[in-house]
């Protein structure tokens, strides 16, 4: 079984730091990788989606790479704001269309 | 374009008493799907459907029921609420069944059962 885990947990970092997040999946037959943002009491907004036949993405001042051979994924965040304050989720997709999500890391970046 | 839309966004249950959480979409989208979201955990699939009149179930399917019969459409059923279904609810589509396609989640529903 698919297993998707995300370190750290939690993140606190100064305003202007750059910051990685990671995600490690257990088996590599996924189909894409996908980077959500979720703010408190909110639904899920996707950031990056990664094909499995692709290494990155980028989107403004975010950028997410996929080692699929390893299980790695690392969601960078260049010159972090406080509004880059949420919890970011990563999911894999495998067969099924079926989704598996990490925990998810809260991230707070302070001013 | 309201993408994908869930309603209602909080509901208080009994235990025992049945409700049907809605979920639609304006996308055209083929595959639906409804996952939980509770605390510590990531969010985990319940049922999904990949196309009208066709469903299935997935990681969580135990107590709820779903039916799909528009595309734009797929209602999530609690048969009798039980404490242990206090979570969120998420509802996601994607474009197709191919499997290398966005998906998209709407802001979801807050269930407490007492």
């Amino acid at each position: 079984k698919q297993e998707v885990t995300q370190i750290p947990a939690a993140l606190s970092v100064p305003e202007g730091e750059n910051l990685v997040l990671n995600c490690s999946f257990t088996d590599s037959a996924i189909y894409n990788l996908q980077w959500f943002r979720q703010d408190p009491g909110k639904g899920l907004t996707s950031l990056l989606l990664i094909q499995s036949s692709q290494r990155e993405q980028t989107s403004g001042r975010l950028n997410a790479s996929l080692d699929k051979s390893s299980g790695r994924s690392t969601l960078y965040i260049a010159a972090s704001q406080p509004g880059d304050s949420a919890t970011y989720l990563c999911a894999v997709r495998v067969e099924n269309n079926d989704m598996r999500f990490g925990a998810g890391t809260r991230l707070t970046v302070k001013p | 374009n309201a993408g994908v839309t869930q309603t209602p966004k909080f509901q208080v249950l009994k235990t025992g008493q049945s409700m049907t959480l809605q979920c639609a979409q304006d996308m055209n989208h083929e595959y639906m799907s409804w996952y939980r979201q509770d605390p510590g955990m990531g969010l985990r699939l319940i049922h999904y459907s990949v196309g009208a009149g066709i469903t299935d179930q997935g990681e969580v399917p135990n107590g709820y029921n779903v039916s799909r019969s528009t595309t734009e459409d797929f209602p999530l059923r609690l048969l009798s609420a039980a404490p242990s279904q206090t979570s969120v609810y998420f509802c996601a589509s994607s474009y197709s069944r191919t499997l290398n396609t966005e998906a998209f989640f709407g802001q979801g529903t807050r269930l407490t059962v007492v």
